[in-house]
């Protein structure tokens, strides 16, 4: 298994500038979330998924979208870039327990 | 909704002592209680999680205690050793199935040799 895989591992935009962190796991798991990471602030929650065709909104879901066409794959979209989202994503998957997250993508947005 | 705040948000020990986080909430009807260790650059991983049905959770050096009264939960590491630096990040899940977390703000631990 390769766990929950996360492209890309950097990204560096420009203000309004849109692009999609992808986000797969091989577990079959239910749930999966996105979180960012900012200094200080731990992980915030996005969006998060409880199955496929499934999404909801987390505590920061301005700016973003996603959307749950399969079990497997669990995509963020950032419409227009903004310098306030510049921070580290992650993507988890869960059974309803532990979460397992991805390794991350580093997001700049200038 | 569910809310917790982390404490402290450093913490320097000298190596063979004991470090204490803790971690306090709001939303009573939480049930899963997980704390998770990030090293400089990594993703975060689970080193030990307790449910609301039980007080106290112990593996190894580290151990989790419950009070579900008072909504506070913290980690106890025991004998620390340099290579427990690292972040450390309490969560939890409120009653609703639905896999989210939320987590608190963060210690950075650092163990000095």
């Amino acid at each position: 298994n390769a766990g929950v895989t996360q492209t890309p591992k950097f990204q560096v935009l420009k203000t309004g500038q849109s692009m999609t962190l992808q986000c797969a796991q091989d577990m079959n798991h239910e749930y999966m979330s996105w979180y960012r990471q900012d200094p200080g602030m731990g992980l915030r929650l996005i969006h998060y998924s409880v199955g496929a065709g499934i999404t909801d909104q987390g505590e920061v879901p301005n700016g973003y979208n996603v959307s749950r066409s399969t079990t497997e794959d669990f995509p963020l979209r950032l419409l227009s870039a903004a310098p306030s989202q510049t921070s580290v994503y992650f993507c988890a998957s869960s059974l309803g327990y532990e979460q397992y997250f991805g390794p991350g993508t580093r997001l700049t947005v200038t | 909704g569910e809310n917790v705040e982390q404490h402290p948000s450093t913490l320097s020990v000298q190596e063979g002592d004991s470090a204490v986080i803790k971690c306090t909430y709001s939303d009573s009807a939480s049930n899963y209680f997980p704390w998770y260790k990030q090293e400089l650059g990594k993703r975060p991983q689970l080193i030990i999680d307790i449910r609301s049905n039980v007080g106290e959770k112990k593996d190894q050096r580290i151990a989790v205690t419950l009070n579900k009264t008072a909504k506070h939960f913290s980690l106890h590491i025991t004998e620390t050793q340099p290579e427990d630096s690292a972040v450390y990040f309490c969560a939890l899940r409120g009653s609703s199935n639905t896999g989210k977390l939320i987590f608190g703000q963060g210690t950075t631990l650092q163990v000095k040799p």
